[in-house]
């Protein structure tokens, strides 16, 4: 069975610092693993993918993460926070057999981002 | 372009009522999943489709039946409510599998009373 563990419900940065949210895995196999943000009364929107090629994965908005297979993690940063980053952000693994349709998501992570 | 659209946004239910979320999607994706979201659960799977016709069984699937008549349509149906059953509710598609990525509706919020 798959699993995404996130670190930390909520994190709070200054505007202009480093943002860092973590997530890990559990996955018998090479997974597919994603990152999502919702905004507030929105749907969730997809930021990056990770698909088994690149391992350094650029998303929308200034973020990226990486994938390190023997840390089974797949943390998102993105170098400098904005005010508009304020979100909940949503880690999710997929097991590539099944076609991924049972994507499972971490409980998520919510960014504060102070002025 | 709409995307994939959710009826109604909000709605409150009493105990043993039944209900259907509408959930249409306007760009031929052959791949639709409803997923509940409640705080510090994140979202978990109910039911999914991949394509008319052929729908199976998520995580969480007691109290809740779909069917996929067409390709644009993914109606969810609640029997009887329970307050168990309070969350927000999103539909998601998705063209040929995850790896894709999904889109998301916008969401329903359901109350049981």
């Amino acid at each position: 069975a798959q699993s995404v563990t996130q670190l930390g419900s909520h994190v709070s940065v200054s505007e202009g610092a480093l943002v860092l949210l973590r997530c890990n895995y559990s996955s018998s196999v090479p997974p597919y693993l994603f990152w999502y943000v919702q905004y507030p009364n929105q749907g969730l929107q997809l930021l990056l993918k990770y698909t088994s090629a690149a391992t350094l994965v650029k998303g929308i908005n200034g973020f990226e993460a990486e994938f390190k297979k023997s840390e089974t993690s797949f943390h998102l940063t993105k170098p400098s926070a904005h005010m508009s980053d304020a979100a909940e952000y949503f880690c999710a693994v997929s097991d590539p057999r099944t076609g991924g349709f049972k994507t499972i998501f971490g409980a998520g992570t919510r960014l504060f981002v102070k002025a | 372009n709409a995307g994939v659209t959710q009826t109604p946004k909000f709605q409150v239910l009493k105990t043993g009522q039944s209900m259907t979320l509408q959930c249409a999607q306007d760009m031929n994706h052959e791949y639709m999943s409803w997923y509940r979201q409640d705080p510090g659960m994140g979202l978990r799977l109910i039911h999914y489709s991949v394509g008319a016709g052929i729908t199976d069984q998520g995580e969480v699937p007691n109290g809740y039946n779909v069917s996929r008549s067409t390709t644009e349509d993914f109606p969810l149906r609640l029997l009887s409510a329970a307050p168990s059953q309070t969350s927000v509710y999103f539909c998601a598609s998705t063209p040929g599998g995850v790896l894709y990525g999904y889109t998301f509706g916008s969401g329903t919020r359901l109350t049981v009373v």
